[in-house]
């Protein structure tokens, strides 16, 4: 089946570790995005990319990093400098970056911070 | 920059009746998409409907459909003949035009949790 998978579903970190999430799609989408999402508020973007080897900032970038070496993969590192990363994290796809395709998303990541 | 603003943080229905939830949004664009997604309790964003911005006809599907009203900036969205399985978020995101001068990010709304009762 089509879709967008991100694991792992939870995960926790300790004080000053970097952690990364894996956001994956078999769509063919050539442009993903991370969101942040904190409870009883709406979506926030952190980074996007419209093509492999290329990535922009978003809104609340600080603290986080992107890879994108392939199309269909487009990790999340939360670094020691995010301050305070315990969230729920999204990940989503669209066919082509820029144009009016709707983003379609990930089932999501439960960071919590001991 | 767009704002979107939901203006009902939470909101409840009986099953079987039909229920309105608001958007409105703040934009100089003219040509843009307008989405409402849902969060369930399970987390996973599922579109539920989007317009684009040039068409005058409201978009439906199935038992949802908006009232999409360009002047005025709103975009509300109907839900009819309420369901259980209704119950969730749902946030409503607006989006500009691809151009080579803006990243195409959605702008989103802080949601309203809708509460279907038997």
């Amino acid at each position: 089946d089509g879709g967008i998978t991100q694991s792992p579903k939870y995960l926790f970190r300790k004080e000053g570790q970097n952690v990364t999430l894996s956001c994956e799609q078999n769509l063919n989408h050539d442009a993903m995005y991370w969101y942040r999402q904190d409870p009883g508020q709406g979506l926030r973007l952190i980074y996007y990319s419209q093509i492999v080897n290329d990535f922009q900032k978003g809104d609340i970038a600080e603290g986080y990093s992107v890879s994108r070496e392939k199309k269909e993969s487009f990790p999340l590192t939360v670094t020691s400098a995010q301050k305070n990363p315990t969230a729920f994290y999204l990940c989503a796809s669209s066919s082509q970056g820029g144009s009016t395709d709707t983003q379609y998303f990930g089932p999501g990541t439960r960071l919590t911070v001991l | 920059a767009q704002t979107v603003t939901q203006s009902q943080p939470e909101m409840s229905v009986q099953e079987a009746e039909t229920v309105t939830l608001s958007c409105t949004y703040d934009t100089s664009e003219n040509n843009y998409y307008l989405f409402w997604y849902k969060q369930p309790p399970s987390r996973q964003m599922i579109l539920v409907i989007r317009q684009e911005a040039y068409k005058q006809q409201n978009a439906t599907e199935n038992r949802f459909s908006v009232n999409f009203q360009k002047a005025a900036k709103s975009f509300s969205l109907k839900i009819s003949d309420s369901q259980l399985g209704d119950t969730a978020m749902y946030f409503c995101a607006f989006m500009k035009q691809w151009g080579l001068d803006n990243n195409n990010d959605m702008r989103f709304g802080a949601g309203t949790r809708l509460t279907v009762k038997p």
